[in-house]
């Protein structure tokens, strides 16, 4: 089955610094995985998504995301975060052969002044 | 434009109450889903229908039932609502034609709790 998984559930950055959050996932075909952000008491919305073709997906916000096969990694990337950067990211895969999408537990992020 | 719309917002229910959360979509889209949001669990697919007419269960659907009513609408109901079905529900939908790989557009969330 497939499924996604997000290691650490809080992660703290200074301004300025770079973000960097942790996506894995388990799939035996060609996932289609995805970023969505979560601002508080909001819905998602997203950041970006990896279906076909290049690996280095570029996002809003100055977000991108690299698919690794070798390491079946979907992380997510930030050069300098900034302060309204500031919410939960979610990975998701949508579900090879279904209409299903399965999202992993969710990283916080917080960013320091 | 509204995209996906989700009513109630708020509601507390006593336990062994029922209720019906409504949600709808005036983007045409096809698929719909309901997803609960719980802390340190992400979020979990409750029910989906690809299109019209169909329903299946996603990861965690019992003590829920589903209606597709329309195109437009997907409502979801509890029968007999438990404290463990305290959550933020959210409904979603994907534009037609993008099985599973098509950006999910999310309501704005219905936080429900029951006492």
């Amino acid at each position: 089955a497939q499924s996604v998984t997000q290691l650490g559930s809080h992660v703290s950055v200074s301004e300025g610094a770079l973000v960097l959050l942790r996506c894995n996932y388990s799939s035996s075909v060609p996932p289609y995985l995805f970023w969505y952000v979560q601002y508080p008491n909001q819905g998602l919305q997203l950041l970006l998504k990896y279906t076909t073709g290049a690996t280095l997906v570029k996002g809003i916000n100055g977000f991108e995301a690299e698919f690794k096969k070798s390491e079946t990694s979907f992380h997510l990337t930030k050069p300098s975060a900034h302060m309204s950067d500031a919410a939960e990211y979610f990975c998701a895969v949508g579900v090879s052969g279904t209409y299903k999408y399965i999202f992993g537990t969710g990283t916080r992020l917080k960013v320091l002044a | 434009n509204a995209g996906v719309t989700q009513t109630p917002k708020f509601q507390v229910l006593k336990t062994g109450q029922s209720m019906t959360l409504q949600c709808a979509q005036d983007m045409n889209h096809n698929s719909m889903y309901w997803y609960r949001q719980d802390p340190g669990m992400g979020l979990r697919l409750i029910y989906y229908s690809a299109s019209e007419g169909t329903t299946d269960k996603g990861e965690v659907p019992n003590g829920y039932n589903v209606s597709r009513l329309n195109k437009r609408e997907f409502s979801l109901r509890l029968e007999s609502a438990a404290p463990s079905q305290t959550s933020v529900y959210f409904c979603a939908s994907t534009p037609p034609g993008q099985v599973n790989t098509g950006e999910l557009f999310f309501g704005e969330g219905s936080r429900l709790t029951v006492l």
